[in-house]
């Protein structure tokens, strides 16, 4: 089983849309951290946010929220009134306490903004 | 320079050439990573280096050989490369402390001709 997992490969929306890019995650350890990152054309991989496993406040910066529920080991992303440039591939990234300082990624959700 | 610094940015060689690819980072950090990222796959680990020590080869083949002079750089050493391992290469760092995560470069795209 994939410990981190974005079932959405590909999400398109017209510009001003609200978007949410989910993430399941499956780990046993009591302590641990989730990471989304953006990964637009250029190819760099951008970090968003870091969250761990004791904070589950909810976060909001700007057009981007992220809502931690552990009941659902769940760790989803929104982009409110979504803009072309947040055209990107977003990644998920699980980092456990019995997996050193590796990060674990989803397969990535590739967004895709029109016009 | 802030960041990870990765060169060349794009590359394209035969199969029968070799070349290398560069990974600066000057934060301080003591893990350096490689990852394969191909169309429309997953990101895929191959490398991790922890204070210069190679902790992590993901079964990679041999054809492709990191080296890490210094906590500061990494390289990997391409040579008889094959068609198939075009693909976009990322060198990440952090710190060794889990909880922050990595700082990525920008990427070598690979192209094998």
């Amino acid at each position: 089983a994939q410990k981190v997992t974005q079932a959405q490969t590909e999400i398109s929306v017209v510009e001003k849309e609200d978007v949410t890019l989910d993430c399941v995650y499956e780990t046993r350890d009591t302590t641990y951290y989730l990471f989304w990152y953006k990964q637009p054309p250029s190819g760099e991989l951008v970090f968003l946010i870091r969250r761990n496993s004791f904070d589950e406040q909810n976060e909001i910066s700007g057009r981007y929220s992220w809502n931690f529920q552990k009941s659902t080991s769940s760790f989803n992303f929104t982009i409110t009134a979504s803009q072309v440039v947040d055209s990107a591939v977003y990644f998920c990234a699980l980092s456990e306490n019995n997996a050193g300082n590796m990060l674990t990624f989803g397969g990535g959700t590739r967004l895709m903004v029109k016009p | 320079e802030t960041g990870v610094t990765q060169t060349p940015r794009h590359l394209v060689m035969g199969m029968t050439n070799k070349k290398s690819l560069k990974c600066e980072q000057h934060l301080g950090h003591n893990a350096m990573y490689w990852y394969k990222q191909s169309a429309k796959k997953p990101l895929e680990l191959m490398f991790v280096y922890n204070f210069k020590e190679q902790t992590e080869n993901n079964s990679v083949p041999s054809r492709f050989s990191p080296e890490c002079p210094n906590s500061s750089h990494l390289f990997l050493h391409l040579h008889t490369l094959q068609p198939e391992d075009s693909a976009l290469y990322l060198c990440a760092s952090s710190q060794g402390d889990r909880e922050y995560g990595y700082t990525f470069g920008s990427g070598t795209r690979l192209t094998v001709v």
